[in-house]
């Protein structure tokens, strides 16, 4: 079947470490994007790609990084940069089209401890 | 910063109720407006989706109504089940460039259907 996967579920983070959430889509999309969800806030865009080698900053990037060097995957790294890292984030992809669903990971929640 | 905003935050019915959700955008350029679904713990998944040159869409027990000239667009759930109970978040979409969608989010809204 296929889909986005996103790892690890759960990642505890200490203070000051910079740590990788995984995204990996077999759903041939070219366009990808991470996003962060706070209680109440909806859904942030952080980053987003829309080919290999290539990405933009979305709307809260400080303190976040990303690489696009395979087609399949957008990993995102957070930063020591990041004031405020616990949250849930979501990875997705679409494929090119106007009225094209945006297909969303599982999630990873990240704390820091 | 483009916005869309969604009311109420939380939405509590009986079984068998009707729930309305409702949001507002501003930029004339989105030009697509899906309704996302989400339990605890997992990630959205789509629920149905609307283009603005429509103004009802009707699949299953849920629908959305669309105001072009309001920039307003709303979702009802018939006949309510607990099942349903999950935050629903509105979208408004246009493209970035080249490939890549710009999805703006509403701030969503917690439904349960009690039995």
């Amino acid at each position: 079947d296929g889909g986005i996967t996103q790892s690890p579920k759960y990642l505890f983070r200490k203070e000051g470490q910079n740590v990788t959430l995984s995204c990996e889509q077999n759903l041939n999309h070219d366009a990808m994007y991470w996003y962060r969800q706070d209680p109440g806030q909806g859904l942030r865009l952080i980053y987003y790609s829309q080919i290999v080698n290539d990405f933009q900053k979305g709307d809260i990037a400080e303190g976040y990084s990303v690489s696009r060097e395979k087609k399949e995957s957008f990993p995102l790294t957070v930063t020591s940069a990041q004031k405020n890292p616990t949250a849930f984030y979501l990875c997705a992809s679409t494929k090119e089209g106007r009225n094209t669903e945006a297909f969303f990971g599982q999630g990873t929640r990240l704390t820091v401890v | 910063q483009q916005q869309v905003k969604q009311s109420p935050q939380s939405l509590i019915v009986q079984k068998g109720g009707i729930p309305i959700i409702n949001c507002a955008y501003e930029n004339t350029a989105f030009d697509y407006f899906p309704w996302y679904q989400q339990f605890p713990g997992k990630g959205p998944a789509l629920l149905i989706a609307i283009r603005p040159d429509v103004s009802e869409k009707k699949e299953g027990r849920f629908t959305i109504s669309f105001n072009k000239s309001a920039k307003q667009f709303s979702l009802h759930i018939m006949d309510s089940q607990p099942g349903d109970s999950a935050t629903y978040f509105c979208a408004a979409s246009s493209t970035f460039s080249g490939s890549a969608r710009q999805l703006t989010f509403g701030s969503g809204t917690q439904l349960t259907v009690l039995p």
